[in-house]
């Protein structure tokens, strides 16, 4: 049964800091890992997917790794602001392509 | 407008009692899935449906049903409420069958037992 951890469980930071959240996950038989952001009342936004033939992808100041041998992916913000602060979730997809859910990071940017 | 909905957004109930939970989408996507969240424990998938005629169970479909009235709408029902029912609950919906797959998700309903 895949699990995913995600480290720190929270985090806060000062405006301005690059931070790193990381994920990991127990099957490395997947086939794609996500990166979601959950605002309060908001529900979840998708903010990269990587497929598993990829390393890396990037949006903006995010910027999100793969290594599926060793189950582990970052999620890297760089300059962080306080519009950043939220809970972030990483999610993989593996057999029977349902998406298993790690419990979060809450972070925290303060200004 | 969004794009998924819930109602209600908030729910308070008592044991025992049979609630629905309702999920539309105007995303034309033929997927939708219900999950529960609580503290600690991230998502995790109640029930899924690939199309109007087909209903799979997730990991906790235990005390939870669902059905599929029409492509756009999703409803999740509790037969007899138990506080450890009590969490936030998400629709999502997608459209790709196989690999690149992005979850639409709605805002959450959170629902307390008492």
């Amino acid at each position: 049964k895949q699990e995913v951890t995600q480290i720190p469980a929270a985090l806060s930071v000062p405006e301005g800091e690059n931070l790193v959240l990381n994920c990991s996950f127990t099957d490395s038989a997947i086939y794609n890992l996500q990166w979601f952001r959950q605002d309060p009342g908001k529900g979840l936004t998708s903010l990269l997917l990587i497929q598993s033939s990829q390393r890396e992808q990037t949006s903006g100041r995010l910027n999100a790794s793969l290594d599926k041998s060793s189950g582990r992916s970052t999620l890297y913000i760089a300059a962080s602001q306080p519009g950043d602060s939220a809970t972030y979730l990483c999610a993989v997809r593996g057999h029977g392509n349902k998406l298993v859910f790690g419990a979060g990071t809450i972070l925290r940017v303060k200004s | 407008d969004a794009d998924v909905t819930q109602t209600p957004r908030n729910r308070i109930t008592k044991t025992g009692k049979r609630i629905m939970l309702e999920c539309s989408q105007t995303k034309g996507h033929d997927r939708m899935y219900w999950y529960r969240q609580d503290p600690g424990l991230g998502l995790r998938l109640i029930y899924y449906s690939f199309d109007v005629k087909d209903i799979n169970k997730g990991e906790i479909s235990d005390g939870y049903s669902v059905s599929r009235q029409a492509q756009a709408k999703f409803s999740l029902s509790l037969e007899s409420a138990i506080p450890n029912q009590t969490a936030l609950y998400f629709c999502a919906t997608s459209d790709e069958p196989t690999g690149e797959e992005t979850q639409y998700f709605g805002p959450g309903t959170r629902l307390l037992v008492l």
